[in-house]
Protein backbone atom coordinates (compact mmCIF):
# COMPACT_ATOMS: atom_id res chain seq x y z
CA UNK A 1 0.00 0.00 0.00
CA UNK A 2 1.22 3.25 -0.82
CA UNK A 3 1.60 5.85 1.84
CA UNK A 4 3.35 9.42 2.30
CA UNK A 5 5.05 11.15 5.40
CA UNK A 6 6.01 14.85 5.80
CA UNK A 7 8.71 15.68 8.40
CA UNK A 8 7.15 18.75 10.26
CA UNK A 9 3.69 20.26 10.17
CA UNK A 10 5.06 23.94 9.82
CA UNK A 11 8.78 25.03 8.84
CA UNK A 12 9.89 28.63 9.34
CA UNK A 13 12.65 30.07 7.21
CA UNK A 14 14.26 33.62 6.88
CA UNK A 15 14.18 35.10 3.77
CA UNK A 16 16.79 34.32 1.67
CA UNK A 17 17.32 31.31 3.58
CA UNK A 18 17.51 27.91 2.48
CA UNK A 19 14.10 25.74 2.08
CA UNK A 20 14.08 22.03 2.91
CA UNK A 21 10.52 19.76 3.15
CA UNK A 22 10.88 16.69 3.88
CA UNK A 23 9.06 13.80 2.68
CA UNK A 24 9.29 9.86 2.66
CA UNK A 25 7.56 7.68 0.83
CA UNK A 26 5.95 3.52 1.08
CA UNK A 27 5.54 2.14 -1.88
CA UNK A 28 5.71 -1.97 -3.12
CA UNK A 29 6.02 -0.87 -7.16
CA UNK A 30 8.08 1.77 -8.24
CA UNK A 31 6.46 4.84 -7.06
CA UNK A 32 5.46 8.26 -9.02
CA UNK A 33 5.67 10.71 -7.05
CA UNK A 34 4.78 14.45 -6.96
CA UNK A 35 5.06 18.19 -4.62
CA UNK A 36 2.04 20.32 -5.09
CA UNK A 37 1.61 23.59 -3.61
CA UNK A 38 -1.45 25.37 -1.70
CA UNK A 39 -1.95 28.91 -1.40
CA UNK A 40 -5.07 30.33 0.68
CA UNK A 41 -8.42 29.47 -0.38
CA UNK A 42 -7.09 28.09 -3.56
CA UNK A 43 -6.75 24.34 -5.23
CA UNK A 44 -2.80 22.60 -5.41
CA UNK A 45 -1.05 23.44 -7.90
CA UNK A 46 1.71 21.61 -9.31
CA UNK A 47 5.45 21.85 -8.44
CA UNK A 48 7.21 19.06 -9.67
CA UNK A 49 6.95 15.23 -10.44
CA UNK A 50 8.86 12.41 -10.38
CA UNK A 51 8.91 9.64 -13.29
CA UNK A 52 11.92 7.67 -12.91
CA UNK A 53 13.83 9.76 -16.31
CA UNK A 54 16.19 11.26 -13.59
CA UNK A 55 16.44 11.54 -9.94
CA UNK A 56 17.29 15.09 -9.58
CA UNK A 57 13.26 16.91 -10.45
CA UNK A 58 13.42 20.79 -11.56
CA UNK A 59 9.96 22.51 -10.86
CA UNK A 60 8.40 26.08 -11.47
CA UNK A 61 9.65 28.81 -9.21
CA UNK A 62 13.06 27.48 -8.63
CA UNK A 63 12.09 24.62 -6.64
CA UNK A 64 13.77 21.04 -7.08
CA UNK A 65 13.32 17.50 -5.31
CA UNK A 66 15.67 14.64 -5.40
CA UNK A 67 14.49 11.51 -5.30
CA UNK A 68 16.58 8.76 -3.61
CA UNK A 69 15.37 4.74 -3.41
CA UNK A 70 17.49 3.71 -1.31
CA UNK A 71 16.73 6.50 1.81
CA UNK A 72 12.76 6.08 0.48
CA UNK A 73 12.72 10.34 0.06
CA UNK A 74 12.01 12.96 -2.16
CA UNK A 75 12.88 15.98 -0.28
CA UNK A 76 12.27 19.39 -2.08
CA UNK A 77 14.40 22.11 -1.64
CA UNK A 78 14.83 25.82 -2.87
CA UNK A 79 18.03 27.42 -2.24
CA UNK A 80 16.48 30.71 -1.48
CA UNK A 81 13.08 31.47 0.02
CA UNK A 82 11.14 34.42 -1.32
CA UNK A 83 8.28 35.83 0.76
CA UNK A 84 5.93 34.91 -1.95
CA UNK A 85 6.96 31.11 -1.19
CA UNK A 86 4.57 31.26 1.81
CA UNK A 87 1.71 28.19 1.50
CA UNK A 88 1.30 24.81 2.32
CA UNK A 89 3.21 22.19 0.28
CA UNK A 90 2.04 18.86 -0.75
CA UNK A 91 3.87 15.52 -1.35
CA UNK A 92 2.15 12.73 -3.18
CA UNK A 93 2.29 9.67 -4.18
CA UNK A 94 1.02 7.08 -7.34
CA UNK A 95 1.74 3.48 -8.24
CA UNK A 96 1.12 1.12 -10.83
CA UNK A 97 -0.87 -0.88 -8.52
CA UNK A 98 -4.00 1.88 -7.87
CA UNK A 99 -5.64 4.67 -9.77
CA UNK A 100 -5.43 7.14 -6.51
CA UNK A 101 -3.03 9.54 -5.92
CA UNK A 102 -2.19 9.81 -1.98
CA UNK A 103 -1.21 13.08 -0.22
CA UNK A 104 1.05 13.57 2.79
CA UNK A 105 -0.83 15.65 5.59
CA UNK A 106 1.41 18.71 4.34
CA UNK A 107 3.81 21.20 5.51
CA UNK A 108 3.05 24.69 6.08
CA UNK A 109 6.08 26.94 5.26
CA UNK A 110 6.29 30.46 6.83
CA UNK A 111 8.84 33.42 5.45
CA UNK A 112 10.06 35.66 7.41
CA UNK A 113 10.98 38.80 6.50
CA UNK B 1 -8.31 27.83 -21.55
CA UNK B 2 -10.94 26.97 -17.96
CA UNK B 3 -9.03 24.97 -15.60
CA UNK B 4 -11.30 22.88 -12.92
CA UNK B 5 -14.37 24.63 -12.04
CA UNK B 6 -16.42 24.16 -8.59
CA UNK B 7 -19.27 25.54 -7.08
CA UNK B 8 -20.07 26.81 -5.45
CA UNK B 9 -17.09 27.91 -3.40
CA UNK B 10 -19.00 28.42 -0.13
CA UNK B 11 -21.67 26.50 1.07
CA UNK B 12 -23.97 26.70 4.68
CA UNK B 13 -26.08 23.88 5.63
CA UNK B 14 -27.92 22.80 8.49
CA UNK B 15 -27.71 19.16 10.20
CA UNK B 16 -29.88 16.95 8.28
CA UNK B 17 -30.32 19.20 5.39
CA UNK B 18 -28.41 17.68 2.09
CA UNK B 19 -25.21 19.09 0.42
CA UNK B 20 -24.60 19.05 -3.42
CA UNK B 21 -21.39 20.04 -4.48
CA UNK B 22 -20.40 20.09 -8.16
CA UNK B 23 -17.16 19.96 -10.58
CA UNK B 24 -16.72 20.77 -13.83
CA UNK B 25 -13.65 18.53 -15.19
CA UNK B 26 -10.77 20.75 -17.52
CA UNK B 27 -11.45 20.33 -20.91
CA UNK B 28 -10.50 17.09 -22.46
CA UNK B 29 -10.55 15.07 -18.80
CA UNK B 30 -12.91 12.57 -19.00
CA UNK B 31 -11.13 11.33 -15.01
CA UNK B 32 -12.53 13.01 -12.26
CA UNK B 33 -11.26 12.67 -7.94
CA UNK B 34 -12.75 14.15 -4.95
CA UNK B 35 -10.75 15.02 -1.87
CA UNK B 36 -11.45 16.20 1.29
CA UNK B 37 -9.45 18.68 3.24
CA UNK B 38 -9.54 18.75 7.18
CA UNK B 39 -7.26 21.15 9.05
CA UNK B 40 -3.76 19.80 9.60
CA UNK B 41 -5.04 16.59 8.33
CA UNK B 42 -4.15 16.96 4.23
CA UNK B 43 -6.11 15.86 1.30
CA UNK B 44 -8.08 12.20 1.93
CA UNK B 45 -9.14 10.44 -1.02
CA UNK B 46 -13.16 9.95 -1.58
CA UNK B 47 -13.59 8.24 -5.31
CA UNK B 48 -12.25 7.99 -8.78
CA UNK B 49 -14.89 8.18 -11.29
CA UNK B 50 -14.73 8.29 -15.48
CA UNK B 51 -17.85 9.31 -17.53
CA UNK B 52 -20.93 7.04 -16.03
CA UNK B 53 -18.79 5.14 -13.92
CA UNK B 54 -17.38 4.99 -10.37
CA UNK B 55 -13.78 3.46 -10.85
CA UNK B 56 -12.57 3.68 -6.83
CA UNK B 57 -15.13 4.40 -4.00
CA UNK B 58 -12.80 3.42 -1.26
CA UNK B 59 -12.21 6.96 0.45
CA UNK B 60 -16.09 7.04 0.78
CA UNK B 61 -18.35 7.12 3.92
CA UNK B 62 -20.42 4.05 3.38
CA UNK B 63 -23.33 6.35 4.39
CA UNK B 64 -24.41 9.48 3.43
CA UNK B 65 -21.91 10.05 0.24
CA UNK B 66 -22.69 9.35 -3.04
CA UNK B 67 -20.81 10.44 -6.11
CA UNK B 68 -21.27 10.54 -10.22
CA UNK B 69 -19.96 12.13 -13.12
CA UNK B 70 -23.15 11.72 -16.01
CA UNK B 71 -22.43 11.29 -19.17
CA UNK B 72 -23.49 15.31 -19.91
CA UNK B 73 -22.65 17.63 -16.93
CA UNK B 74 -20.91 18.39 -14.41
CA UNK B 75 -19.46 15.39 -11.34
CA UNK B 76 -21.47 15.43 -8.20
CA UNK B 77 -20.62 14.69 -4.80
CA UNK B 78 -23.83 14.43 -2.35
CA UNK B 79 -23.71 14.74 0.85
CA UNK B 80 -27.28 13.83 2.50
CA UNK B 81 -28.46 14.33 6.38
CA UNK B 82 -25.08 16.42 7.07
CA UNK B 83 -23.31 16.89 10.08
CA UNK B 84 -21.54 18.86 11.80
CA UNK B 85 -18.16 16.54 11.27
CA UNK B 86 -19.07 17.25 7.50
CA UNK B 87 -17.67 20.76 7.48
CA UNK B 88 -14.64 20.56 5.23
CA UNK B 89 -13.12 21.62 2.10
CA UNK B 90 -13.76 19.06 -1.14
CA UNK B 91 -11.80 19.44 -3.70
CA UNK B 92 -12.37 18.12 -6.98
CA UNK B 93 -9.11 16.90 -9.61
CA UNK B 94 -9.53 15.75 -13.02
CA UNK B 95 -6.59 14.01 -15.40
CA UNK B 96 -6.77 13.56 -19.40
CA UNK B 97 -6.51 9.75 -18.18
CA UNK B 98 -5.72 7.13 -15.59
CA UNK B 99 -2.00 7.16 -16.19
CA UNK B 100 -0.82 6.93 -12.60
CA UNK B 101 1.63 9.49 -13.61
CA UNK B 102 -0.62 11.84 -14.64
CA UNK B 103 -0.98 14.59 -12.52
CA UNK B 104 -3.83 16.14 -11.01
CA UNK B 105 -5.48 19.58 -11.68
CA UNK B 106 -7.38 21.28 -8.62
CA UNK B 107 -10.40 23.21 -8.43
CA UNK B 108 -10.88 25.52 -5.66
CA UNK B 109 -12.92 23.41 -3.49
CA UNK B 110 -16.09 24.33 -1.77
CA UNK B 111 -15.86 25.21 1.56
CA UNK B 112 -18.67 23.17 3.08
CA UNK B 113 -19.55 24.42 6.91
CA UNK B 114 -22.53 22.60 8.76
CA UNK B 115 -24.44 24.46 11.43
Amino acid sequence: AQSVTQLGSHVSVSEGALVLLRCNYSSSVPPYLFWYVQYPNQGLQLLLKYTSAATLVKGINGFEAEFKKSETSFHLTKPSAHMSDAAEYFCAVSDTGGFKTIFGAGTRLFVKA
Amino acid sequence: NAGVMQNPRHLVRRRGQEARLRCSPMKGHSHVYWYRQLPEEGLKFMVYLQKENIIDESGMPKERFSAEFPKEGPSILRIQQVVRGDSAAYFCASSPDSSYNSPLHFGNGTRLTVT
